[in-house]
């Protein structure tokens, strides 16, 4: 059974940084082409970053480019997200998802809310 | 960016109803769309990927269709358990974009 598992979240002052963790299993990680979502409370779905299999490729949306970094750990079977430069509108719950080729993002964790406030 | 516009943004039906959710395409993006349900407090659910093709598991009352540049998303029955908030993706060209949401209830 494929499992997306989220961690790291929390409320962070602005302008400070967080750490989110995915870890999967049930599939072989290192096959697939990861990303981050976010869903700020509600509102609608927005792409935060993506990166492929062997991290040749990596995109990230221009609300968050310079700012985030996605990066992954295929020997720990790991997706991560660390966030700098918080701010307010960051303030979401982040989604990690699989991306299968043709089909777009067929699987997803549970999600992980990061809450930035003073 | 490709944006999609996603029509109507709520929708009101009755059990047993076809009920249509529409999105368009500000660039051609082929049949790389997709539909997702999203349930209170759930993640969402891939249902039709490829525009048309139904993800495993999902009920057949649920379909995709392409008509140019309108993708659509129609239950051909409705039930109780399909309520929820409707989302289409184009994943053609970065950045993937959502449309803006479709909230489907019961009337």
């Amino acid at each position: 059974e494929v499992q997306l598992v989220e961690s790291g979240g929390g409320l962070v002052q602005p302008g400070r940084s967080l750490k989110l963790s995915c870890l999967a299993s049930g599939f072989t990680f290192s096959n697939y082409g990861m990303n981050w979502i976010r869903q700020a409370p509600g509102k609608g779905l927005e792409w935060v970053a993506s990166i492929s299999s062997s991290s040749s490729y990596i995109y990230y949306a221009d609300t968050v480019k310079g700012r985030f970094t996605i990066s992954r750990d295929n020997a720990k079977n790991t997706l991560y997200l660390q966030m700098t430069s918080l701010r307010s509108e960051d303030t979401a719950l982040y989604y990690c998802a699989r991306r299968a080729q043709w089909v777009s993002f067929d699987y997803w964790g549970q999600g992980v809310m990061v809450t930035v406030s003073s | 960016d490709i944006q999609m516009t996603q029509s109507p943004s709520s929708l009101s039906a009755s059990l047993g109803d076809r009920v249509t959710i529409t999105c368009r395409a500000s660039q051609d993006i082929g049949n790389y769309l997709s539909w997702f349900q999203q349930k209170p407090g759930k993640s969402p659910r891939l249902m039709i990927y490829g525009a048309t093709n139904l993800e495993d598991g999902v009920p057949s009352r649920f379909s995709g269709s392409r008509s140019g540049s309108d993708y659509s998303l129609t239950i051909s029955s409705l039930e109780s358990e399909d309520t929820a908030i409707y989302y289409c993706l184009q994943y053609d060209k970065y950045p993937p974009t959502f449309g803006g949401g479709t909230k489907l209830e019961l009337k």
